[in-house]
């Protein structure tokens, strides 16, 4: 059973901060996917990673992907209230269609 | 962009009733799958189809039941319901070649059952 675990659980920080959390796997995967999910909603993509190494940047928001693909890192540059939310990540494998393992998720509080 | 629609958004039952509940994927996407996600948990693979036949399967109860239909969308069919079936149920789908694992979500329907 292919296992992410996320950390920190939880963060509250404040309005302005930088931080940085993490997904870790001893398996690999063959892509992760970041998403970010508000109570009683779906999940909202925030990007995918496919490349060991690779590094994405969506506004204040930087992904990357360890070499050996089994991790990944999400860091938020001045955070900001509306990024408060819970964030997932999963994990694909290789063949077609294949099925997404999650993360328990992170849930981040920025506060004014 | 549209987005992937799934209805109804809140439903309620009792137990012992049935449930169906529908997906439509984004357009052109041709893999729907399915999600469970409880209170405070992350969201739990149940199924998925390809083309419209199952291609892979996962903590699905043998009560449940789901197929995709020539138009792409799906249904999730649940029978004998129980107090635990009480979740968010998420439908995600994918397009061919898109690297397959990116998978967009819809808005989940929430499911009581009392």
């Amino acid at each position: 059973t292919q296992l992410l675990e996320q950390s920190p659980q939880f963060l509250s920080i404040q309005e302005g901060e930088n931080l940085t959390v993490y997904c870790n796997s001893s398996s690999v995967f063959s892509s992760l996917q970041w998403y970010r999910q508000e109570p009683g909603e779906g999940p909202v993509l925030l990007v995918t990673v496919v490349t060991g190494g690779e590094v994405k940047k969506l506004k204040r928001l930087t992904f990357q992907f360890g070499d050996a693909r089994k991790d990944s890192s999400l860091h938020i540059t001045a955070a900001q209230p509306g990024d408060t939310g819970l964030y997932l990540c999963a994990g694909g494998t290789t063949g077609a269609n294949s099925k997404l393992t999650f993360g328990k998720g992170i849930t981040l509080s920025v506060r004014p | 962009a549209a987005g992937v629609i799934q209805s109804p958004r809140h439903l309620i039952k009792e137990k012992r009733e049935t449930a169906t509940l529908k997906c439509y994927p984004i357009p052109r996407h041709d893999t729907v799958y399915w999600y469970q996600q409880g209170p405070g948990q992350d969201p739990q693979f149940l199924i998925s189809f390809y083309e419209k036949m199952q291609s892979d399967k996962g903590s699905i109860p043998d009560r449940f039941s789901a197929q995709q239909f020539s138009d792409y969308h799906s249904e999730l069919n649940m029978s004998s319901l129980e107090l635990g079936d009480s979740a968010l149920y998420f439908c995600a789908s994918s397009a061919p070649g898109q690297g397959q694992e990116t998978q967009y979500f819809g808005p989940g329907t929430r499911l009581l059952v009392l």
